[in-house]
Order: C-alpha cells, then structure tokens, then sequence
C-alpha cells in the first residue's frame, strides 16, 4: 500500500491565486511527521514545511500553510498568492517513528504546478 | 541548518563503467541518506549509511551494484558500479536536520545520464 499519495499528478494556477495540492497518508504510527518540498527544473530539493503528528495547530511558514485533517489521513499544502516563480515539483513526505526506528523520508508521487501569468 | 556540497552535479558515461557521488557536509551528522529519483519519478531510497557500520539497503537495491562508503561523520560517496541507461537519474544524498523536525536537508544531486 502507498504509504504518501498525491493524487494531481499537474495542477495549474493563475499568478496571485492560491492553490492546494493534495496529500494523503497512511501509518498506523501514533508519532510521525509531514514533509512538503519544493523541486525546481534545477533539482535542487527545498524544503517548505512540516507537520508533527502530535501538532495542535496547522503549520504555516510565510506563503505556505498546511491543512492538517489527522482523522482524514491529509495534509495539504496550501501556496497562497501563487508568484510564476512557484512553478515546480511538489512532493510530499513522511517520517514514521520520530525518535525511533527508519529515519529516512518516504516520498509520494509529486505534482507539477505551473503558475500562469 | 546543515549545508552539503554533492558533485559532480551532472556526468554522462559509458555503459560498464562506474561514477562515484561524493556528499561533503558542514558539520557532524549520524545518518546520511542516498536517493535515486528516476526520470520524472519521485524520490525512492537507495540505502542509509552510518558512520562506523555498514550501510542498510531498501529492497531492490544491493551493495555490489550501489557500494557506499561513509568514513567519518561529514562525508560520504555513493558508487553506481556497472552502469547501464537504467541507471539514468538524479542521485540525491541528504541528512537530517535536529531530529527530523525542522526537515532533511538535500545536496543538489548528481544528474546521470548513461550512454
């Protein structure tokens, strides 16, 4: 079973429009964490924002928020006044076990935005 | 947060030969990780590697094809032996920032391309 799933493999949004990309998922861990990266055609990985499960507010970081639905399994990222400098992969991650065990991020599929003028 | 310096950032080689990927890190770090992201794939982790031990292997990965060595706590280098254009991807290294909570930092990769 997919453990990240991002289910808009491209999105489109007009400049200064906010938009969403969806992120769904799944782990019976009562302690983990919430990833969105942003991946340019350079390739660079830039990381945007976090979540932790236990987190009783949505992480917000400038243009970037979160919209965390934890009964949901979602954890939506929410670009406000989208600038043509947004256009990009966007990925979606998890940390299972903070603290303990695997370390290593587990990534969902990504969706393309492309912001238009 | 942790800066690390990956290169070469790109390189196109033979099949059958080998590249080695070199990650450099600004300070001392316990876990550094390898990705391959396929193209226009997402990021799929090859291996973990600790200072002091042998690095740990995802299912579909194994050490005489992607032989990692990790000498100290600042730097590792990744190997893709025997390459064939399968192989073609962005190599990613990356670490952890604090315990995972203000995120993993990445290296710029190394994009491969195998002729």
């Amino acid at each position: 079973a997919q453990k990240i799933t991002q289910t808009q493999p491209g999105m489109f949004v007009q400049e200064k429009e906010a938009v969403t990309l969806d992120c769904t998922y799944d782990t019976s861990d009562p302690s983990y964490g919430l990833f969105w990266y942003k991946q340019p055609s350079s390739g660079e990985m830039i990381f945007l924002i976090y979540q932790g499960s236990y987190d009783q507010q949505n992480a917000t970081e400038g243009r970037y928020s979160l919209n965390f639905q934890k009964a949901r399994k979602s954890a939506n990222l929410v670009i406000s006044a989208s600038q043509l400098g947004d256009s990009a992969m966007y990925f979606c991650a998890m940390r299972e076990g903070l603290g303990t065990g695997r370390r290593a991020l587990t990534f969902g599929s990504g969706t393309r935005l492309q912001v238009q003028p | 947060s942790a800066v690390i310096s990956q290169k070469p950032s790109r390189d196109i080689c033979q099949r059958g030969t080998s590249l080695t990927i070199q990650c450099q890190v600004d300070s001392q770090v316990t876990m550094m990780f390898w990705y391959r992201q396929q193209p226009g794939q997402s990021l799929t982790l090859i291996a973990t590697a600790n200072q002091g031990s042998e690095a740990t292997y995802e299912s579909g990965f194994v050490i005489d094809k992607f032989p990692i060595s990790r000498p100290n706590l600042t730097f590792s280098t990744l190997t893709v032996s025997n390459m064939s254009p399968e192989d073609s991807s962005i190599y990613l290294c990356s670490v952890e920032v604090g315990l995972g909570f203000y995120g993993y930092t990445f290296g710029s990769g190394t994009r491969l391309t195998v002729v």
